[in-house]
């Protein structure tokens, strides 16, 4: 089945920076890809969707973009607060509907 | 705005007993999901359901587990002899038809002692 990975386990910026963080996938490319974000003790919580026809898709101050070639998606935080500190994890959909997920990146917005 | 909601927060329970834990989808949602979180590992995939059925099941969703939709707004997950690994973060998700996205409920923690 499909693989997933995010690279970064963890990941620290100054507010009002640009966070990315980046997930790659192994085999085909999925139809569509998801992030999440996750806080502590708490489910998933959807953000965004990109199929694999998309190049880009925005959403406030968010941004994913999906790359087929590179098998590779970047998820974007722009003018980052402390209040988006979470963990962001993405997730593609398998042909039988269930999700499987990376192992997610840890963001710390410092003020 | 609609959610997905689970019951207990918190389970804890003993070695070899059994528990259910409950949850109440989206009203108007027909898949439904559990997936489980080990304290600090990834989310996974355990069970899918449509349909009053099982559509897909993983490795992890062995004769210890089932699933049940008991009436038109409950979903449970049962694990009929606890073990100490079971010990996890249980998730509910369910998805409209046609729908690409999974909502999921706040979780279920069940610590096996």
């Amino acid at each position: 089945s499909q693989k997933i990975e995010q690279n970064s386990e963890a990941l620290n910026i100054q507010e009002g920076k640009t966070a990315t963080l980046t997930c790659n996938y192994t085999n085909y490319s999925p139809a569509y890809l998801q992030w999440y974000r996750q806080d502590p003790g708490r489910g998933p919580v959807f953000l965004l969707l990109i199929r694999e026809n998309e190049k880009e898709k925005r959403k406030e101050r968010l941004k994913v973009t999906f790359d087929t070639t590179l098998k590779q998606s970047l998820f974007h935080i722009t003018a980052s607060q402390p209040a988006d500190s979470a963990t962001y994890l993405c997730a593609l959909v398998q042909p039988t509907r269930q999700l499987t997920f990376g192992s997610g990146t840890q963001l710390t917005v410092l003020p | 705005e609609p959610e997905v909601t689970q019951t207990p927060s918190h389970q804890v329970t003993q070695m070899g007993q059994e528990v259910i834990l409950r949850c109440v989808p989206i009203s108007n949602h027909l898949y439904f999901y559990w997936y489980r979180q080990i304290l600090g590992q990834k989310v996974e995939f355990l069970v899918s359901f449509y349909n009053n059925e099982i559509s897909e099941k993983s490795e992890i969703f062995d004769d210890q587990f089932s699933v049940e939709r008991p009436d038109g707004s409950n979903f449970t997950l049962k694990i009929r002899s606890t073990k100490l690994e079971d010990s996890a973060m249980y998730f509910c998700a369910s998805n409209g038809q046609g729908a690409d996205t999974q909502y999921f409920g706040p979780g279920t923690r069940l610590t096996v002692l």
